[in-house]
């Protein structure tokens, strides 16, 4: 079954401290993955995703795919970084995402 | 447009009418995607176009929901009988091609059914 697992529904730190929020996928086949992110009242709005690997506003997430693993990274945690955050993904080349549950961060002054 | 634009913001309707909920995607972009959010849970495919016709509608959940895009743009999705079930915030998403690169989500539409 195809399916995108965040263990997380909530996850505070406080601010200055590292950030890792988990997503494991199901997946038979070479899947693309995205993190997607929503501020409070805006819209969803796409993160990264693993094919360009980048970095934006410090976050990384590196694809683990013998551990199926997408997990999103920061060294230090910003009070701006919290907000709900949805992994993704999609089959190769296709348009069709599978969400996650998603994961609740707050940053703690 | 700037972005991907979702009227209403907010709609209420009792159970058993009829909603349309519009979507006006990113000019040029030629997918376009419905999804739905309920209460808790990630963003669920509904339908995605290419261009006019709906390449696939398979997460449209029954017969009841039904979505057009006749000139290629603006698309509408559309519940008859609606049923408290269907509540939830319905987003809209385009891109400029299908596959790979990610969408540009609207604001969603949150409908209410009561």
């Amino acid at each position: 079954a195809q399916r995108v697992t965040q263990p997380e529904k909530l996850l505070s730190v406080f601010k200055g401290a590292p950030v890792e929020l988990k997503c494991n996928y199901s997946y038979s086949g070479s899947p693309e993955l995205f993190w997607y992110v929503q501020y409070s009242r805006q819209r969803l709005q796409l993160l990264l995703r693993h094919i360009s690997r980048e970095s934006i506003k410090g976050f990384t997430a590196d694809l683990n795919k013998g551990e199926t693993s997408f997990h999103l990274k920061k060294p230090f945690a910003q009070e701006e970084d919290s907000a709900m955050y949805y992994c993704a993904l999609s089959g190769s080349g296709t348009y069709k995402y599978i969400f996650g549950t998603g994961t609740r961060l707050k940053v703690l002054a | 447009g700037a972005g991907v634009s979702q009227t209403p913001s907010n709609k209420v309707t009792e159970k058993g009418k009829y909603v349309e909920l519009r979507c006006d995607p990113i000019s040029g972009h030629t997918a376009l995607y419905w999804y739905r959010q309920s209460l808790g849970q990630g963003p669920e495919f509904l339908i995605y176009f290419q261009g006019t016709g709906a390449a696939d509608d398979s997460g449209l959940p029954n017969d009841r929901f039904f979505a057009v895009r006749p000139e290629g743009s603006v698309s509408t999705l559309k519940i008859q009988r609606t049923e408290r079930g269907d509540s939830a915030v319905y987003l809209c998403a385009s891109s400029l091609t299908s596959g790979g690169y990610g969408y540009t989500f609207g604001s969603g539409t949150r409908l209410t059914v009561v």
